[in-house]
Order: structure tokens, then sequence, then C-alpha cells
């Protein structure tokens, strides 16, 4: 099955800075990968998703890069504010008759110091 | 307000016991997923539901139960048989046919 590895674990960075986050994944037919943001004790929250067709998205501060032949995706958060301050998941997806099962990478912990 | 509710938000389980936790969602949705979290660990899926009275199996099933006999609910039972069942449990919901997934706020389960 797919297997999604993230790095790194925990991430500090001051606030203005830029945080980036890297996840690889092993199946190569996986066709769409989300991000999501998790605050304590809350479940997760999507924050962007990025489709193979695509290399690369942005929304205001945050943006996605994925590089298909190497099998790796990216988010890139820039000008970092303490409310940034969370854990953060990528997630890879198969189509096919996986459609809609996501493999879920460990998580980084993200800090943003004021 | 649409949305994923789950019940309760702390739960206890007692040796040997089984416990039912609830995931309710009003967005229309066909999908339902069970999760569990574990620290410093990304979700791991238990079972997941594309439609009523259907279930599949995820990576982590045994020791647990589900039932989709209606579209909007999906409880997971944590049975005796799962020896160690203290984690954090997350119910998400998506669109037939699409991979967007919406989560619960999560119910904590521990043991006494």
């Amino acid at each position: 099955g797919e297997n999604v590895e993230q790095h790194p674990s925990t991430l500090s960075v001051q606030e203005g800075d830029s945080a980036v986050i890297k996840c690889t994944y092993s199946d190569s037919a996986s066709n769409y990968f989300p991000w999501y943001k998790q605050e304590l004790g809350k479940g997760p929250q999507l924050i962007i998703d990025i489709r193979s067709n695509v290399g690369e998205k942005k929304d205001q501060r945050i943006a996605v890069t994925l590089n298909k032949t190497a099998k790796h995706f990216s988010l890139h958060i820039t000008e970092t504010q303490p409310e940034d301050s969370a854990v953060y998941f990528c997630a890879a997806s198969l189509g096919g008759t996986s459609y809609g099962k996501l493999t879920f990478g460990q998580g980084t912990i993200l800090t943003v110091h004021p | 307000d649409g949305g994923i509710t789950q019940s309760p938000k702390y739960l206890f389980r007692k040796e040997g016991q089984n416990v039912t936790l609830s995931c309710e969602q009003n967005l229309n949705h066909d999908a339902m997923y069970w999760y569990r979290q574990d620290p410093g660990q990304g979700l791991r899926l238990i079972y997941y539901s594309q439609i009523v009275n259907d279930f599949q199996k995820g990576d982590i099933a045994e020791g647990y139960s589900v039932s989709r006999e209606k579209k909007e609910s999906f409880p997971l039972t944590v049975t005796s048989a799962q020896k160690n069942p203290t984690a954090f449990y997350l119910c998400a919901s998506s669109i037939g046919g699409r991979n967007i997934q919406y989560f619960g706020a999560g119910t904590r389960l521990s043991v006494l």
C-alpha cells in the first residue's frame, strides 16, 4: 500500500519567517495530496490541496508544490504568524477502488515564536 | 450549521467493556471514515464506508466494529478485543467520488 513520510517532525521559526514541510510518497498512482492543520484538541482542517495534474497551487500565504517524478510534495508558509502554530499533516490518495482513502504522514509540529 | 458531530468528547473504558463512539454528519456526504490518532503519529484508518449498509476495513480494524444503517451516522464500537484503545478518535466524511475529507472534533478515549 501507499506510504507517506513527512519531515521535519518539529519546526520552530520566528514570526515573519517562512516554513517548509516536505513529504514523500511511495505509490506513483497517487493523484491527490491534501494538507491539514490540527490545533490542540481539535480535528484536522483542510488548508490546501493539490492534484497530480498541477505542479503548484497558492492560497494567500500558503503554497503547495508537487514533483511527480521525485514523488514528493511540500507545504510552504510565508510570513508566519503565531496563529500558524499547530500540527500539520500531509496525505496522499490513490484513485480507482481506493478513491477517498487517505494515507497520512506522521505530522509536523510547527511553532512560530513572536 | 452543517458539520460533523462526534460524541462524547471524552470517554473512559473499563477492562472487558465495549464502548461506542458516535459520529453524525448533516453534510449529506456519502462517505464516512474513522481514524485513530496516537501521540506523535499520523492518522491511521480504522474503517470507512462509501455508501449506506456497506463498509470496509482500513489499516487497523482489529478490535473495532462499525455499522452504517443511516447515511448521516457511522458509529464506532471499540471492543474488549482492542487491547490498547487509549487514543484520540477522529471521524470524517466526504462527498461520494471526491477526496476532500472533513473532520469532526474528535473523541479522546482512555482506559480506567
